[in-house]
């Protein structure tokens, strides 16, 4: 069975520190992960996808996530916040079509 | 392209009302889900379907029903409103099922039953 625990329902940040939004997983295979993000009134964005090629992935806009096997995590990090980053970030494990689960979802806001 | 559009963007429905919310993609893919998102409950899968004739029942599909004529047009049908059903609505598309296809959505539909 899959699941998926985004620890922090809420993160804040001060523009230009780090931002770290943390991410467990379970599965029973070899996990396919995924950040999403959402801005106010849109749709979900791909931020970045772990395809076992490299356990550092990197995503747009300076944001990179680091699989941890031995953790089973998968927390999405930034050096430098930036106002433009104040969304909402969804963690994902997928195995099939009917087996996509999503996280609950972190809320990130950016102090100026 | 424009990738996924959802219609309408908003939309107020009385208990017992029906309505179809509309979705369609440009990019040619296969696979085609909705989900419901609540507050602070992720998106949850309500139908989905791996190509034109073939849709399955996703988390929660209950109150709902789709149809998939097209590889383009993937519509959700409410055909008895109720309250439990006001949430935002998502339509989405991906290539495949594997690593390297990530879902597009749409901007979503907004839902009040009242």
């Amino acid at each position: 069975a899959q699941s998926v625990t985004q620890l922090d329902s809420h993160v804040s940040a001060s523009e230009g520190t780090p931002v770290l939004l943390r991410c467990n997983y379970s599965s029973s295979y070899s996990p396919s992960l995924f950040w999403y993000v959402q801005h106010p009134n849109k749709g979900l964005q791909l931020l970045l996808k772990y395809t076992s090629a490299a356990t550092l992935v990197k995503g747009i806009n300076g944001f990179e996530a680091e699989f941890k096997k031995s953790e089973t995590s998968f927390h999405l990090t930034k050096p430098s916040a930036h106002m433009s980053d104040a969304a909402e970030y969804f963690c994902v494990v997928s195995r099939s079509a009917s087996k996509i689960i999503f996280g609950s979802g972190t809320r990130l806001s950016i102090r100026p | 392209n424009a990738g996924v559009t959802q219609t309408p963007k908003f939309r107020i429905l009385k208990i017992g009302q029906s309505m179809t919310l509309q979705c369609a993609q440009d990019m040619n893919h296969n696979y085609m889900y909705w989900y419901r998102q609540d507050p602070g409950m992720g998106l949850k899968l309500i139908y989905y379907s791996v190509g034109a004739g073939i849709t399955d029942k996703g988390e929660v599909p209950n109150g709902y029903n789709v149809s998939r004529s097209t590889t383009e047009d993937f519509p959700l049908r409410l055909e008895l409103a109720a309250p439990s059903q006001t949430s935002v609505y998502f339509c989405a598309s991906s290539y495949s099922q594997g690593t390297n296809s990530p879902l597009h959505f749409g901007n979503g539909t907004r839902l009040t039953v009242t």
